[in-house]
């Protein structure tokens, strides 16, 4: 909700730049990563997933690219929009067959008009 | 349209109440999750269920507990409220290796 973005790092984008998300995994045996959208108030959202063989997935305006040698993930953003305003986090899968996943605390990001 | 519903947005409960926080998804998926959710603390796993009647403990399961009698429902439940309980609860649910769908959340206030 609210609350959650008060303690995060800040990305603050003019609009119609691209944003980039950055997140490092904790764990080299991760297969599968997941980038969630969480604006205010809300649940988390899906945005776009990638697996371990992958090291580049596009979608619809996003970009997700995997580092597997450093343990790390970002989210790109084309041509920024308001409506991206929103706090962004990854969630890794340590392993393949297990339930949890781990969470990043998040970066909030803020499109300036 | 896959839909992951939680009971209520927003709850204010005493300390002391015994409080059902009810979570419904319409996925048939097997595995579904409680989550709460503080600023700086990202998302912390309270339980997991991947079965009806199948339940595992997360990574903060004092204080709670859980029920999955049918496999669309999956229920937490706070024995007696506290004030540091005072959270965003999020409810999720999943296949396998694919990702997760999460409610909307409630914002649980104990007061």
């Amino acid at each position: 909700g609210e609350s959650v973005g008060l303690h995060l790092p800040t990305l603050s984008v003019q609009e119609g730049d691209n944003s980039i998300i950055n997140c490092a995994y904790s764990n080299s045996a991760s297969d599968y990563f997941i980038w969630y959208k969480q604006e205010s108030g809300k649940g988390p959202q899906f945005i776009i997933d990638i697996r371990s063989n992958m090291d580049k997935r596009q979608g619809q305006r996003v970009t997700v690219l995997l580092n597997k040698t450093v343990k790390h993930l970002s989210l790109q953003i084309a041509a920024t929009q308001p409506g991206d305003s929103a706090v962004y986090f990854c969630a890794e899968n340590p392993s393949s067959g297990t339930y949890k996943y781990i969470f990043g605390t998040g970066t909030r990001l803020k499109v300036l008009a | 349209d896959v839909k992951v519903t939680q009971s209520s947005r927003y709850l204010v409960k005493r300390t002391g109440e015994k409080v059902f926080l009810e979570c419904v998804q319409d996925m048939d998926h097997e595995n579904m999750f409680w989550y709460r959710q503080d600023p700086g603390l990202g998302l912390r796993l309270i339980y997991f269920s991947y079965d009806v009647k199948m339940k595992e403990k997360g990574d903060i399961p004092e204080g709670y507990s859980v029920s999955r009698e049918k496999k669309e429902r999956f229920s937490l439940i706070l024995e007696s409220a506290s004030t540091n309980q005072t959270s965003m609860y999020l409810c999720a649910s999943k296949l396998m290796n694919t990702e997760a769908f999460f409610g909307q959340g409630t914002r649980l206030t104990v007061v």
